[in-house]
């Protein structure tokens, strides 16, 4: 059964921890995206990789990072230097990063709580 | 740069009704458009994308959207709707030369017996 797995569904952390989101994807796809979903604000890209070991900034990648070692693994960091961590997180995959006409497939989200 | 504005934040609305969610986009480009549905605390499915060709595009769950070049919107609509269309929808851009997904702010559906 193919799809996108994010873990876990929901994350508790202390502030000045870093916390690592998990995003894997069976679909064969070649590039992969990280969101940030806020109340009334949409979706913000954070960050995306159209191959492996390749990566690119997206529009509020301050305090984040990734890596893209494995092509269905697209792991995010959110590091202390975030200053507002708290949010859902959606990874999504597409057949290949360069064609604007392909679907993103979205996972179920990882909803991250920092006290 | 591209930019979607979602007219509407919150849309109530009866079971077997017609609705329109409205979505207006700006771009010096010409561009594709999307339309998703997420469901509470889930991730975000693809209801229908218009690349090229026929303006009235048919997506799944019996939604329908039609772009407008020259009012640049691409409005969706349902003839009828039901309880199970309650979510949140979103619309997003991108430009027809390589370039990212630019969402809107999203709009929130609720189906009310």
């Amino acid at each position: 059964d193919g799809g996108i797995t994010q873990s876990p569904k929901y994350l508790f952390r202390k502030e000045g921890q870093n916390v690592t989101l998990s995003c894997e994807q069976n679909l064969n796809h070649d590039a992969m995206y990280w969101y940030r979903q806020d109340p009334g604000q949409g979706l913000r890209l954070i960050y995306y990789s159209q191959i492996v070991n390749d990566f690119q900034k997206g529009d509020i990648a301050e305090g984040y990072s990734v890596s893209r070692e494995k092509k269905e693994s697209f792991p995010l960091t959110v590091t202390s230097a975030q200053k507002n961590p708290t949010a859902f997180y959606l990874c999504a995959s597409s057949v290949a990063g360069t064609a604007n006409t392909d679907t993103q497939y979205f996972g179920p989200g990882t909803r991250l709580t920092v006290l | 740069a591209q930019s979607v504005t979602q007219l509407d934040s919150q849309v109530p609305v009866f079971e077997e009704a017609p609705v329109e969610l409205r979505c207006n986009y700006s771009s010096s480009v010409s561009v594709y458009l999307f339309w998703y549905v997420q469901y509470p605390n889930q991730g975000l499915q693809l209801l229908l994308k218009y690349l090229s060709g026929s303006t009235l595009v048919k997506g799944i769950n019996g939604f329908e959207a039609e772009f407008n070049k020259s009012q640049t919107s691409f409005h969706l609509r349902k003839p009828s709707v039901h309880i199970s269309d309650t979510a949140e929808y979103f619309c997003a851009v991108t430009r027809t030369s390589y370039g990212k997904l630019t969402f809107g702010q999203g709009t929130i559906l609720t189906v009310h017996p």
